[in-house]
């Protein structure tokens, strides 16, 4: 089935460095989300973007919708403990209820 | 608002048994997914529900079940419990632009099912 390309996989960084991570299709989408998911814990939404070019913040996170609408980035800056987690992204095509997941981000901060 | 509610949390099984994992939200939401989440798998769509009594089959639908008889709940039922179908299972809504609302996609606490 079809899924978005998620990168990197996982990433050890030290506390109080900025991380970023990006998501991209070969399906253009509409709407694209961010989630982290906390171990035991379902998604929890961060993010959402509707317009192509759009740059959205949330604290520390910045997420920005590709220009190609084929693309989003997540950033988070100086990143802390709680930041651990799996961060995915999900894209939805206009005209489809259907939303394709990322394989997740897996983050790790050391203290 | 309690969200997206789901029972049981947790639930084990032998192969061959039936049972029906609960969702239900308090959002009047319109859009009801499914999802099954293996390890390094993301999340993978089940069945999905655009309104009360529509359904549609997601990436990997077999051995599921799906009703929507309300806007409210929409259960997942195993027909015939596999070794294969143990993963964590997570409900979630959204309301959908066309129905006036985001397409902001909140999801429940999953439901962690083991078959034995």
């Amino acid at each position: 089935g079809q899924q978005l390309n998620q990168s990197p996989q996982s990433m050890f960084i030290q506390e109080g460095e900025d991380v970023s991570m990006n998501c991209t299709s070969s399906s253009i989408f509409n709407t694209w989300l961010w989630y982290k998911q906390d171990p035991g814990e379902g998604p929890v939404l961060l993010i959402a973007l509707y317009k192509a070019g759009e740059l959205t913040s949330n604290g520390r996170l910045t997420a920005q919708f590709g220009i190609t609408r084929k693309d989003s980035f997540l950033n988070i800056s100086a990143s802390i403990p709680s930041d651990v987690g799996i961060y995915f992204c999900a894209g939805l095509t206009s005209g489809t209820y259907k939303y394709i997941f990322g394989t997740g981000t897996r983050l790790k901060v050391l203290a | 608002n309690a969200g997206v509610t789901q029972t049981p949390k947790f639930q084990v099984l032998k192969t061959g048994q039936s049972m029906t994992l609960q969702c239900a939200q308090d959002m009047n939401h319109e859009y009801m997914s499914w999802y099954r989440q293996d390890p390094g798998m993301g999340l993978r769509l089940i069945h999905y529900s655009v309104g009360a009594g529509i359904t549609d089959q997601g990436e990997v639908p077999n051995g599921y079940n799906v009703s929507r008889s309300t806007t409210e709940d929409f259960p997942l039922r195993l027909l015939s419990a596999a070794p294969s179908q143990t993963s964590v299972y997570f409900c979630a809504s959204f309301p959908g632009r066309l129905a006036g609302g985001p397409d902001e996609q909140f999801f429940g606490p999953g439901t962690r099912l083991t078959v034995l």
